[in-house]
């Protein structure tokens, strides 16, 4: 089956600094999440980019996927930035099954 | 306010005891998801219904059980059968076209 592989799986920041997260699939795929999960366990729903790019506010993201990988930026990073960052794709042979296949986050820590 | 709502938030049960957790969306979203997630690990899927009076196992079905009555409604119990029951429990919605997922706040359960 398809793997999801995240890069870093730990990461650690300095407040105002940038910092960009991978994620790297093995086939074709035709739904790609990222999301964030505050240290209360919350996931939240960043975004839905199986292709090209998208912003919201100091985060955006990229998908290429005839390169199969998506890159999350995230700029000046604040201390709410904490958390880990998962990736998670949809396998574009899974026909009518919704289910994702999971990477297993980065770990963000952001220092005051 | 449009969401997914889960409950009980924290729960505490005896070994040997069932129990019940609540999910429920006003999305309006046709399939439903419950994932488990252990500390510092990634999700794993439990059980997922993409329709009504229809659901489909996942990767760790087993001491577990679902019911989907209603569209809105998708509740999990947590049977004396698993082994392991300590976790955090997430539910999740998708709506048709995208399969894009949302999640609830979680439920955290702790066997005594």
């Amino acid at each position: 089956g398809i793997q999801v592989e995240q890069s870093p799986p730990d990461l650690i920041l300095q407040e105002g600094a940038n910092s960009t997260l991978r994620c790297n699939f093995s086939d074709s795929v035709n739904n790609l999440q990222w999301f964030h999960q505050n240290p209360w366990g919350q996931l939240i729903n960043l975004f839905y980019i199986p292709s090209g790019t998208k912003q919201n506010g100091r985060l955006s993201a990229t998908t290429v996927a005839t390169e199969r990988y998506s890159l999350l930026y995230i700029s000046s990073s604040q201390t709410t930035d904490s958390g880990v960052y998962f990736c998670a794709v949809r396998p574009i042979n899974a026909g009518n099954n919704r289910k994702l296949i999971w990477g297993l986050g980065t770990s963000l820590a952001v220092n005051p | 306010d449009g969401g997914i709502t889960q409950s009980p938030k924290y729960l505490f049960r005896k070994e040997g005891q069932n129990v019940t957790l609540s999910c429920e969306q006003n999305l309006n979203h046709d399939a439903m998801y419950w994932y488990r997630q252990d500390p510092g690990q990634g999700l794993r899927l439990i059980y997922y219904s993409q329709i009504v009076n229809d659901f489909q196992k996942g990767d760790i079905a087993e001491g577990y059980s679902v019911s989907r009555e209603k569209k809105e409604s998708f509740p999990l119990t947590v049977t004396s059968a698993q082994k392991n029951p300590t976790a955090f429990y997430l539910c999740a919605s998708s709506p048709q076209g995208t399969g894009e997922l949302f999640f609830g706040e979680g439920s955290r359960l702790t066997v005594l």
